[in-house]
């Protein structure tokens, strides 16, 4: 199998606080990890492509300061989203890349739904 | 730049009806595609992928999609729905193949009437 993890599944935290979201490989090493926003009844976005043991590739239009991303083993990564607000209320996915060669896929993560009150 | 399009936000049929959810892409290289369903608040979770080889692809779930190049669609059926069908759809190519990112469509809601 491919099971990827998140936790948390929800958070609620006030404005200007910081969040921390883990995504972990259960049964597989994930060498690439990305992280993806999901607004409501719309489809993902990429948000920053996260490499084992070297700086996250950010996507146009997102701040790399204001979302940290650290993959510090080949089994997690995570996302801080430092000084949260409203606006950054969303549902974060993660997804895992599992394979070599030309035959690798991306396993995704239950995702966790955050509210910045 | 890869782009994905998928037709009606929206689509209703009723349990044991032909499934039929329409994706079109646009690329300048072969693609890799793919359909991914996702449940309400969850992640998603892929159902099939087309890389190369035969265009007919069977997934999971007795879905399954066609690569037509000529067409640059991949549309997704089955031939009868289920009540546990109903979830959100998703389409996506990818850049660059098996390692480029993955590109999504805005995705189709599946309703299935009793």
């Amino acid at each position: 199998g491919a099971v990827v993890s998140q936790h948390p599944s929800w958070v609620i935290c006030k404005s200007g606080t910081s969040v921390k979201i883990e995504c972990r490989s259960l049964d597989f090493q994930a060498t690439t990890m990305f992280w993806y926003r999901q607004f409501p009844k719309q489809s993902l976005m990429l948000m920053a492509t996260s490499n084992e043991g070297s700086k996250a590739t950010y996507e146009q239009g997102v701040e790399k300061d204001k979302f940290l991303i650290n993959h510090a083993s080949l089994t997690l990564s995570t996302l801080t989203v430092t000084s949260a607000h409203p606006e950054d209320s969303s549902f974060y996915i993660c997804s895992a890349r599992k394979g070599a060669g030309g035959y690798e896929t991306q396993y995704f993560g239950p995702g966790t739904r955050l509210l910045v009150l | 730049a890869q782009s994905v399009t998928q037709l009606g936000s929206h689509v209703s049929v009723s349990e044991g009806a032909l499934v039929l959810l329409r994706c079109n892409y646009s690329s300048s290289v072969p693609p890799y595609l793919f359909w991914y369903v996702q449940y309400p608040n969850q992640g998603l979770q892929l159902l099939l992928k087309y890389t190369t080889g035969a265009t007919l692809v069977k997934g999971i779930n007795g879905f399954e999609a066609e690569f037509k190049k000529s067409e640059t669609s991949f549309h997704l059926t089955k031939p009868s729905a289920h009540m546990s069908d109903a979830a959100e759809y998703f389409c996506a190519v990818s850049e660059g193949g098996s390692q480029g990112n993955l590109i999504f469509g805005k995705g189709t809601k599946l309703s299935v009437k009793p």
